[in-house]
């Protein structure tokens, strides 16, 4: 199957400080990925949906200027979460939308996560 | 509106023993997927198996196998067998376009 990557797995980080992640496609093209976040013993809620070549859509409740987006090449899209707090600390997950078959029947395929904790 | 419930918080159950996870969908949509993904203790999420809603044939792949029934919304999943490494959180999506899933069943098999 298609492989997705995230850098890096784990990350700590101080209160008021940004971080990113990186979410690559490795062996096909996706013009799309989406951002999911995970909290403890709780399912994948989407963030947004990131489009190469343009904006991310944001899911409702979800502040576009503290969680930047960029999808910069068809294989590459960054999170970036600004200005850090101890509640945003949880299990980022990415997907990248892979576009197969004459049916055009797709499936979405996730990377490993990261971890982000903000102290 | 899209919906996806799995009523089964947590299974647990002893190895050799089948495990049935039981999803139920809402849609409003004539054409989407259904997913089965698992999310062992390291948290990657496992791809499992796919259907489009005019599949309706059940799969069987190795000890795994799902039952699509359109006219109830469900695609139910059965590990038949089940060993110590199916051990994991189980999640069931459903998508048009993106995906919505639903709470996940942990599944505990103690050997």
């Amino acid at each position: 199957g298609a492989v997705v990557s995230q850098h890096p797995s784990w990350v700590i980080c101080k209160s008021g400080t940004s971080v990113k992640i990186e979410c690559r496609s490795l062996d096909f093209q996706a013009t799309t990925m989406f951002w999911y976040r995970q909290f403890p013993k709780q399912s994948l809620m989407l963030m947004a949906t990131s489009n190469e070549g343009s904006k991310a859509t944001y899911e409702q409740g979800v502040e576009k200027d503290k969680f930047l987006i960029n999808h910069a090449s068809l294989t590459l899209s960054t999170l970036t979460v600004t200005s850090a707090h101890p509640e945003d600390s949880s299990f980022y997950i990415c997907s990248a939308r892979d576009l197969e078959g004459v049916l055009g029947q797709e499936t979405q395929y996730f990377g490993p996560g990261t971890r982000l904790l903000v102290l | 509106a899209q919906k996806v419930t799995q009523a089964q918080t947590e299974i647990s159950v002893v190895e050799k023993e089948d495990v049935t996870l039981d999803c139920v969908y809402e849609t409003r949509d004539t054409t989407y997927y259904l997913f089965w993904y698992k999310q062992p203790p390291s948290g990657e999420l496992v791809f499992l198996i796919r259907r489009n809603s005019f599949d309706e044939q059940n799969e069987i792949s190795g000890r795994y196998s799902w039952n699509f029934q359109k006219s109830t919304s469900s695609f139910n999943f059965t590990i038949t067998a089940s060993q110590v490494v199916d051990s994991a959180v189980y999640f069931c999506a459903l998508s048009e376009y993106k995906l919505s899933f639903g709470a996940g069943t942990t599944v505990t098999v103690r050997a």
